[in-house]
């Protein structure tokens, strides 16, 4: 069965520093993955995705990811943190066979100003 | 604003109580998928229905029931409910039925707080 594994379950950063939030999955089949964001009190919004092609993938609000197939790994990067970036991250697989999406535990970022 | 809206926000009941939780899923979207969110389980996929049929099942226990409509809004039907079943549900829609590659657009949630 696929899994997610999301490194630290809380990461800190200050404004205008480095965002890296990790993602390992575990399969032995090409995942697709996703990225996505819940802000509080409210639903999960899709930052990124990788499905095929390119391994480097830019999504809204200045994120990015890339698909790393010899470390099983989509970590989530920003440059730059913006206090608007606090918010809980998830990442997610999915499967050709399947439809459904495989979360991560989830990443609770804070920004510091 | 995805598009997808779930109604109630809020549901507060009682043990051993049946609830109903509605979602209505983004214009054009035919799938419907069901979500549930916890602190001990994380973010679990419960059931998806792609035009009124079922498509695919989680980890759906057998007091919930799920059904879409012909207008193709759906229903999560929780019944006999424990405690535990307290959580943040969430109703996600998308065009197709290969919800693999597809972007899913999720609601807001219902909050269930089972007492």
């Amino acid at each position: 069965a696929q899994s997610v594994t999301q490194l630290g379950s809380h990461v800190s950063v200050s404004e205008g520093a480095l965002v890296l939030l990790r993602c390992n999955y575990s399969s032995s089949v090409p995942p697709y993955l996703f990225w996505y964001v819940q802000y509080p009190n409210q639903g999960l919004q899709l930052l990124l995705k990788y499905t095929t092609g390119a391994t480097l993938v830019k999504g809204i609000n200045g994120f990015e990811a890339e698909f790393k197939k010899s470390e099983t790994s989509f970590h989530l990067t920003k440059p730059s943190a913006h206090m608007s970036d606090a918010a809980e991250y998830f990442c997610a697989v999915s499967y050709n066979a399947g439809n459904m999406l495989t979360f991560g535990g989830g990443t609770r970022l804070m920004v510091k100003p | 604003d995805s598009g997808v809206t779930q109604t109630p926000k809020h549901l507060i009941t009682a043990t051993g109580q049946r609830v109903t939780l509605r979602c209505s899923p983004r214009s054009g979207d035919l799938s419907v998928y069901w979500y549930q969110q916890s602190l001990d389980q994380g973010l679990q996929f419960l059931i998806q229905y792609y035009n009124g049929e079922e498509r695919a099942k989680g980890n759906i226990l057998e007091r919930f029931s799920a059904q879409q409509f012909p207008d193709l809004h759906s229903e999560l039907n929780l019944s006999s409910l424990e405690l535990g079943d307290s959580a943040l549900y969430f109703c996600a829609s998308s065009v197709g039925s290969r919800g693999s590659q597809e972007t899913q657009y999720f609601g807001p949630g219902t909050r269930l707080l089972v007492l």
